[in-house]
């Protein structure tokens, strides 16, 4: 079975400075999918960003991208700028391109300070 | 637009007690899915189900039951609760694939947290 590591249960980051939140995964597939959802303290999940395993380039969205090293099956979240707003859980998840099931990490708590 | 409705929001039960808890989406997605959310565990898969008809096993099925008689409604059902499966509930829901890829974006309800003595 798929697995999602996230190895920071938490970290923290001054605001308007930048953080790095770790996940690696283990699959043998070479069709697959990855995410970061958030999840802030109103529980509700948020999609991210997304990788598509196929695609050598990083994806972006504003000030939010991955540093995606399929060779060494890792799958980081760079927060550029942070803000207060950015405080909250952190998923990485995997999705293997048959299958429908959708594996989380653990979470890493992120902390913003003012 | 509702999105995910789930229900209800809070619930304590006995152990021994059954209960179902209610997920209803309006966005026609043929995906809806159950997890659960326990501190340091992440979100584990309970059960999900590609369409109408159709249900599968998850990661952590084991006292959890589930239909799908509609494309909307998918409800979970604890047959016998025990304290072990005191815990947060969210339904997530998706297309299963857009253009023939899995989109992978599910979308949320609130949660239930529900509490067994």
């Amino acid at each position: 079975a798929q697995t999602v590591t996230q190895s920071q249960p938490e970290m923290s980051v001054q605001e308007a400075e930048t953080v790095t939140l770790s996940c690696t995964y283990d699959t043998s597939e070479s069709d697959y999918y990855l995410f970061w959802y958030k999840q802030p303290p109103s529980r509700q999940m948020i999609l991210v960003i997304r990788q598509e395993a196929y695609k050598q380039q990083n994806a972006t969205e504003n000030r939010f991208s991955v540093n995606f090293q399929k060779a060494a099956k890792s799958f980081s979240l760079k927060i550029s700028d942070s803000q207060l707003g950015d405080a909250a859980m952190y998923f990485c998840a995997y999705l293997e391109g048959g299958s429908e099931k959708l594996v989380f990490g653990k979470g890493t708590k992120l902390t913003v300070n003012p | 637009n509702a999105g995910v409705t789930q229900t209800p929001k809070f619930q304590v039960l006995k152990t021994g007690q059954s209960m179902t808890l209610q997920c209803a989406q309006d966005m026609n997605h043929e995906y809806m899915s159950w997890y659960r959310q326990d501190p340091g565990m992440g979100l584990r898969l309970i059960h999900y189900s590609v369409g109408a008809g159709i249900t599968d096993q998850g990661e952590v099925p084991n006292g959890y039951n589930v239909s799908r008689s509609t494309t909307e409604d998918f409800p979970l059902r604890l047959l016998s609760a025990a304290p072990s499966q005191t815990s947060v509930y969210f339904c997530a829901s998706s297309y299963s694939r857009l253009a023939g890829v899995p989109t992978g974006e599910l979308f949320f309800g609130e949660g239930s947290r529900l509490t067994v003595l």
